[in-house]
C-alpha cells in the first residue's frame, strides 16, 4: 500500500494571494489527482496530474487558477491562485498504484478570509 | 459519464449488518466500483472495490448487480466506529467520479 502526506495540513491565507499545496507518496503510483472538498459536500475532481506534461482538468477547473505540477511519480504540487473566499476548502491529492487502488492524503484545510 | 447515487443518510443499531446501496446506471465496462469512507473531515479511507464479482474482505463485502448498474456495500456488524460518510466512486482510466456520499449513523 501507498502512504501519501500532504504539506501544509492546513493555512488561512489573505485574498488575493496563492498557496502551493505539496503531496508526496512513498511509492510510486501511475496516476496522482487532485480534488476538492467544500464544506458538507462530496469531493469533486479538480484535475489529473500527469508526470511531465500538463495536467488534465475537469469541467469548471483552469489551470491560470490551479496550476499543477509533476515532476516525477511520487511528488506534485497544486497552486490555488488569486485565493477568495470561496476557495475556502479542503484539498486532497490521491495515487493510483499498478493494482488499480486509490490512496488519499489526509487533506490541506484551506480558510481564504 | 458515470453518475453515482446514493441515500443521503441510514442508521444502523450497533451489531446488525449495514447495507449501504449506491445507483451507477451509466458506468462503463472498463470502470471499477470503489467504496470509502470519510470520518470528520479526515482523508477518505479506502474499503474495497470490484469490477463485476462479489468481493469480500475484512471490513466489508460489496455486491455488485449483474447488470452492473447498482452496488451494496455490507458492513456485516457494524460498530459505533463506523459512523462516517460513505462514498461510492467510480473509478476509469483517467475518471474519477464520486457519490454525494451517505451519512451512515451507527445506533448503541
Amino acid at each position: 500500500s501507498a502512504v501519501i502526506s500532504q504539506k501544509p495540513s492546513r493555512d488561512i491565507c489573505q485574498r488575493g494571494t496563492s498557496l502551493t499545496i505539496q503531496c508526496q507518496v512513498d511509492s510510486q503510483v501511475t496516476m496522482m489527482f487532485w480534488y476538492r472538498q467544500q464544506p458538507g459536500q462530496s469531493l469533486t475532481l479538480i484535475a489529473t496530474a500527469n508526470q511531465g506534461s500538463e495536467a488534465t482538468y475537469e469541467s469548471g477547473f483552469v489551470i491560470d487558477k490551479f496550476p499543477i505540477s509533476r515532476p516525477n511519480l511520487t511528488f506534485s504540487t497544486l497552486t490555488v491562485s488569486n485565493m477568495s473566499p470561496e476557495d475556502s476548502s479542503i484539498y486532497l491529492c490521491s495515487g493510483k498504484d499498478r493494482d488499480g487502488e486509490q490512496y488519499f492524503g489526509p487533506g490541506t484545510r484551506l480558510t481564504v478570509t | 459519464d458515470a453518475k453515482t447515487t446514493q441515500p443521503t443518510s441510514m442508521d444502523c443499531a450497533e451489531g446488525r449488518a449495514a447495507n449501504l446501496p449506491c445507483n451507477h446506471s451509466t458506468i462503463s465496462g472498463n470502470e471499477y466500483v470503489y467504496w470509502y469512507r470519510q470520518i470528520h473531515s479526515q482523508g477518505p479511507q479506502y474499503i474495497i472495490h470490484g469490477l463485476k464479482n462479489n468481493e469480500t474482505n475484512e471490513m466489508a463485502s460489496l455486491i455488485i448487480t449483474e447488470d452492473r448498474k447498482s452496488s451494496t456495500l455490507i458492513l456485516p456488524h457494524a460498530t459505533l466506529r463506523d459512523t462516517a460518510v460513505y462514498y461510492c466512486i467510480v473509478i476509469g482510466y483517467q475518471k474519477v467520479t464520486f457519490g454525494t456520499g451517505t451519512k451512515l449513523q451507527v445506533i448503541p
